[in-house]
């Protein structure tokens, strides 16, 4: 059984503040790692998917790193906005698994 | 359309009755995908459906749960005799081949809230 762990389960800053958060997946096997947005009332939206060892993505304001080798993904927030706030999902792919395995999220609440 | 539809977007019903789950998927999206999330938990893969391939269905939690794809296109979840468990958020997810293609994400609906009262 694959599972993914999301840590913290929720956490709240304010406005302007950098913050991360940490997937953690089972390494062996490893075939890819995505990350999810979820905001309230809105469909889940990818922010980025990984596949190598030492990757490093980044979008807007939005970063994420992965290590395969040890079983771990970091995803930041630069200057925090309230717009950001939402669910962050992790997904891991392994062996020859055709579904994703979920985490239970991060909920981020960034105050004004 | 532009994206994933799910179909109703609130459903209450009582304990013992059957409901309809509706999907329609990206156009050309090969893959699809039923997850759901309850109180407190993770997206739980429930099936995935692959061109004319046969259905995986390891996720279904009881022989309650079933579901189709028509022509490859829409997809329809059905939960009999529903029970309060089954209360949670269920979410339907397309993508163009499926996630073996290195890169490849998932478009999800705005998912359907089942409440089973």
């Amino acid at each position: 059984i694959l599972n993914v762990e999301q840590s913290p389960q929720s956490l709240h800053v304010q406005e302007g503040d950098s913050t991360n958060f940490t997937c953690s997946f089972p390494s062996s096997n490893f075939y890819a790692l995505h990350w999810y947005r979820w905001e309230t009332a809105k469909s889940p939206e990818a922010l980025f998917v990984m596949t190598l060892n030492g990757d490093e993505k980044k979008k807007g304001r939005i970063s994420a790193t992965l290590n395969t080798k040890e079983g771990y993904s970091y995803l930041y927030i630069k200057g925090s906005q309230p717009e950001d706030s939402a669910t962050y999902l992790c997904a891991s792919l392994s062996g020859s698994a055709r579904q994703l395995t979920f985490g239970s999220g991060t909920q981020l609440t960034v105050l004004p | 359309g532009a994206g994933v539809s799910q179909s109703p977007s609130n459903k209450v019903t009582e304990k013992g009755k059957d409901v309809e789950l509706r999907c329609d998927p990206i156009s050309g999206h090969t893959a699809l995908y039923w997850y759901r999330q309850s109180l407190g938990q993770g997206l739980e893969f429930l099936i995935y459906f692959q061109g004319n391939s046969a259905p995986d269905k390891s996720g279904l939690p009881s022989d309650r749960f079933s579901a189709e794809r028509t022509g490859g296109s829409v997809s329809t979840l059905t939960i009999q005799r529903t029970q309060q468990e089954d209360s949670a958020v269920y979410l339907c997810a397309s993508s163009l081949v499926g996630t073996r293609r290195r890169g490849e994400k998932l478009f999800f609906g705005s998912g359907t809230q089942l409440s089973v009262l």
